[in-house]
């Protein structure tokens, strides 16, 4: 069965850094491009962000809100996933998803889903 | 603000066919596949309809999708009390900086 199983989530001051991580297992982690998406309480979905596997240049892409703050990285060896959170801000609050987009037939799905892990940001 | 823009809610009762707008431009829904994801109240998403109008496995053929233009629309007939959530679409776009974008979220209640 296919898994993705965040965590790193907690409380940090505004101006602060965490690093989340995400653990696939289930399905071909190294041929998925990944993502992380973030709900904030009571609000929608939000693209944060996501990362190509390496046939495709293993290169990252940013939504705008958090572009030269945030970076994803893989580590294949490891199936999981990394957002580096830094300069957090309180409307970084929300709960952390990764999602996995297989590609081949899947292309732009995203089809695997963790639970998510909370990142509150307050001083 | 969501470049792609849903209706805040819908309603129907058990049985009935309910339908969710997904506006766009050119630049996302226009050129790019529309996704479409159920939230579960306290759960997280889960993919229901990729490619325009594909289900994955395991999802019922209630739910279907379609994409014209610069919209795209779920549509779910025999409504059910489990269908009760959170809707969001979803695509790329292609603008300025590229980002993957999703509605606003529609609930829907099954009254």
């Amino acid at each position: 069965e296919e898994q993705l199983v965040e965590s790193g989530g907690g409380l940090v001051k505004p101006g602060g850094s965490l690093r989340l991580s995400c653990a696939g297992s289930g399905f071909t982690f190294k041929n998925a491009w990944m993502n992380w998406v973030r709900q904030a309480p009571g609000k929608g979905l939000e693209w944060v962000g996501r990362i190509k596997h390496n046939a495709d240049g293993g290169t990252p892409d940013y939504a705008a809100p958090v572009k030269g703050r945030f970076t994803i990285s893989r580590d294949d060896s490891k199936d999981t996933l990394y957002l580096q959170m830094n300069t957090l801000q309180t409307e970084d609050t929300a709960v952390y998803y990764c999602a996995a987009d297989p590609r081949g037939n899947w292309v732009g799905a995203l089809l695997y889903w963790g639970r998510g892990t909370l990142v509150t940001v307050s001083s | 603000q969501s470049v792609l823009t849903q209706p805040p809610s819908v309603s129907g009762t058990p049985g009935e066919r309910v339908t969710i707008s997904c506006s766009g431009s050119s630049s996302n829904i226009g050129t790019n596949y529309v996704y479409w994801y159920q939230q579960l109240p306290g759960t997280a998403p889960k993919l229901l309809i990729y490619r325009n109008n594909q289900r994955p496995s395991g999802v019922p053929d209630r739910f279907s999708g379609s994409k014209s233009g610069t919209s795209a629309s779920l549509a779910v007939k025999g409504l059910r009390s489990d269908d009760e959530a959170d809707y969001y679409c979803a695509t790329w776009d292609g603008g300025l900086s590229g980002s993957y974008v999703f509605g606003s979220g529609t609930k829907v209640t099954v009254v």
